[in-house]
């Protein structure tokens, strides 16, 4: 199956700062998805971005599909945005999503 | 509220017993995902079926399995739990195979 690989596993940072979490993928795909998991353990839709750069709020994505990785911008952070994000895949072929280990980010006030 | 629907929404049962999770997609989703996420683990996932088939098996116990209604709800259904059975289980729809993704809730088991 695709390797998903997150950078940085962990991240703490001051409330109002900014940070960009990294997605490789060891195989081409056609699509790609963010989600964050908050505290209480829901899984949020982020973005939906098999390639290019989607704008949502603070929060921004871009794919490369064509080098295997994906970028999410986290702009001004609160500390709402606290929690886990994963990325996730499926292949070109098959029909489950392999989903990254995630960036654990804690927002301190 | 993503659409998809999941219950019960907490599970407290004993070791040897089985117990029966219930999703219901979003409105015109044909697939559902199963995936169980353990204590600070990520996603494992365990199956996936589309327009009532099984599409996909991924590290499903044997002592677990699951359907799709002709509605198109799912059930998971777990026996002869164990103490390491206990964790968040989630369902996801989405409209095709490797369309977007929609996440419930989750149903959080826990085997005593």
């Amino acid at each position: 199956g695709i390797q998903v690989e997150q950078s940085p596993p962990d991240l703490i940072l001051q409330e109002g700062a900014n940070s960009t979490l990294r997605c490789n993928f060891s195989d081409s795909v056609n699509n790609l998805q963010w989600f964050h998991q908050n505290p209480w353990g829901q899984l949020i839709n982020l973005f939906y971005i098999p390639s290019g750069t989607k704008q949502n709020g603070r929060l921004s994505a871009t794919t490369v599909a064509t080098e295997r990785y994906s970028l999410l911008y986290i702009s001004s952070s609160q500390t709402t945005d606290s929690g886990v994000y994963f990325c996730a895949v499926p292949p070109n072929t098959g029909n489950q999503f392999y989903f990254g280990t995630g960036t654990s980010l804690t927002v301190i006030p | 509220d993503s659409g998809v629907t999941q219950t019960p929404k907490h599970l407290i049962t004993a070791t040897g017993q089985r117990v029966t999770l219930r999703c219901s997609p979003r409105s015109g989703d044909l697939s559902v995902y199963w995936y169980q996420q353990s204590l600070d683990q990520g996603l494992q996932f365990l199956i996936q079926y589309y327009n009532g088939e099984e599409r996909a098996k991924g590290n499903i116990l044997e002592r677990f399995s699951a359907q799709q209604f002709p509605d198109l709800h799912s059930e998971l259904n777990l026996s002869s739990l164990e103490l390491g059975d206990s964790a968040l289980y989630f369902c996801a729809s989405s409209v095709e195979s490797n369309g977007e993704l929609f996440f419930g809730e989750g149903s959080r088991l826990t085997v005593l």
